[in-house]
C-alpha cells in the first residue's frame, strides 16, 4: 500500500483555519486521498476525500497538489469539537478497497 | 447519511469465555466490511475483511479460528471474539461501504471489549 506522512501533532487557535498536511510521494494513478478524523472513544468519521480535483464539503476543503504526491485539509474555522486526530488514508481504486490508517496528525484547539 | 450501529459499546467478559460483536449497515447494504483493532494511544490496525457470503480475509498475523467473522447478510457481520484473553483487551471498530461506492467509508462507534 502507498503511504502517507503527516505531522504527529498540529494546535490551533480556535476560530482560525487549519491547514493539516499530508504527503503520499508514492501515490498510483488510481488511489484515492481519503481524510478521516477521530475523536477519543469513537470510531472515525469521514471527513473528505478526493481523487485530482481540490473538493470542498461542509466540513472541510481537500487541496490536492497537482502532481497528486501531497495534499492539505483545510478546516476553515476551527472549533472545539475539532480537536482529533486525522488520519490521512490512501484508498487503492481496486483491489479490496481496504483503509489502513497511519497514525495521523493529532490536533489540538485552543479556546 | 449512512450510517453503521455498532453493538455493544462496552462488555467486559471473564477469560476463557466469547464474546460477540455486531456491525449493522443501516441505510444501506455493504457488500464488504472491515474490522479494526485498536489499542490505547495506538492507531487502528485492520484484522480481517469480509464479504457478504464468503469467507473473511484475515490480515497476517491475525488468528482466524480466534476471531471469527460472519457475513450473512448484506446489513450485518460479527466479530466474535473466542476463548478471550486479557491481551484481546482492546477496542474494536467495524467499518462498511456499498459495493459499487467510491464514497468515504462509514464506521461504527467502536466496541470497548475488557477481559478480566
Amino acid at each position: 500500500d502507498a503511504k502517507t506522512t503527516q505531522p504527529n501533532s498540529m494546535e490551533s487557535n480556535e476560530e482560525e483555519p487549519v491547514h493539516l498536511p499530508c504527503n503520499h510521494s508514492t501515490i498510483s494513478g488510481t488511489d484515492y486521498i481519503h481524510w478521516y478524523r477521530q475523536l477519543p472513544s469513537q470510531g472515525p468519521e469521514y471527513v473528505i476525500h478526493g481523487l485530482t480535483s481540490n473538493v470542498n464539503n461542509r466540513m472541510a476543503s481537500l487541496a490536492i497538489a497537482e502532481d497528486r504526491k501531497s495534499s492539505t485539509l483545510i478546516l476553515h474555522r476551527a472549533t472545539l469539537r475539532d480537536a482529533a486526530v486525522y488520519y490521512c488514508i490512501l484508498r487503492s481504486g481496486a483491489g479490496s478497497y481496504q483503509l489502513t490508517f497511519g497514525k495521523g496528525t493529532k490536533l489540538s484547539v485552543i479556546p | 447519511g449512512a450510517v453503521v450501529s455498532q453493538h455493544p459499546s462496552r462488555v467486559i467478559c471473564k477469560s476463557g469465555t466469547s464474546v460477540k460483536i455486531e456491525c449493522r449497515s443501516l441505510d444501506f447494504q455493504a457488500t464488504t466490511m472491515f474490522w479494526y483493532r485498536q489499542f490505547p494511544k495506538q492507531s487502528l490496525m485492520l484484522m480481517a475483511t469480509s464479504n457478504e457470503g464468503s469467507k473473511a480475509t484475515y490480515e497476517q498475523g491475525v488468528e482466524k479460528d480466534k476471531f471469527l467473522i460472519n457475513h450473512a447478510s448484506l446489513t450485518l457481520s460479527t466479530l466474535t471474539v473466542t476463548s478471550a484473553h486479557p491481551e484481546d483487551s482492546s477496542f474494536y471498530i467495524c467499518s462498511a461501504r456499498a459495493g459499487t461506492s467510491n464514497y468515504g467509508y462509514t464506521f461504527g462507534s467502536g466496541t470497548r471489549l475488557t477481559v478480566v
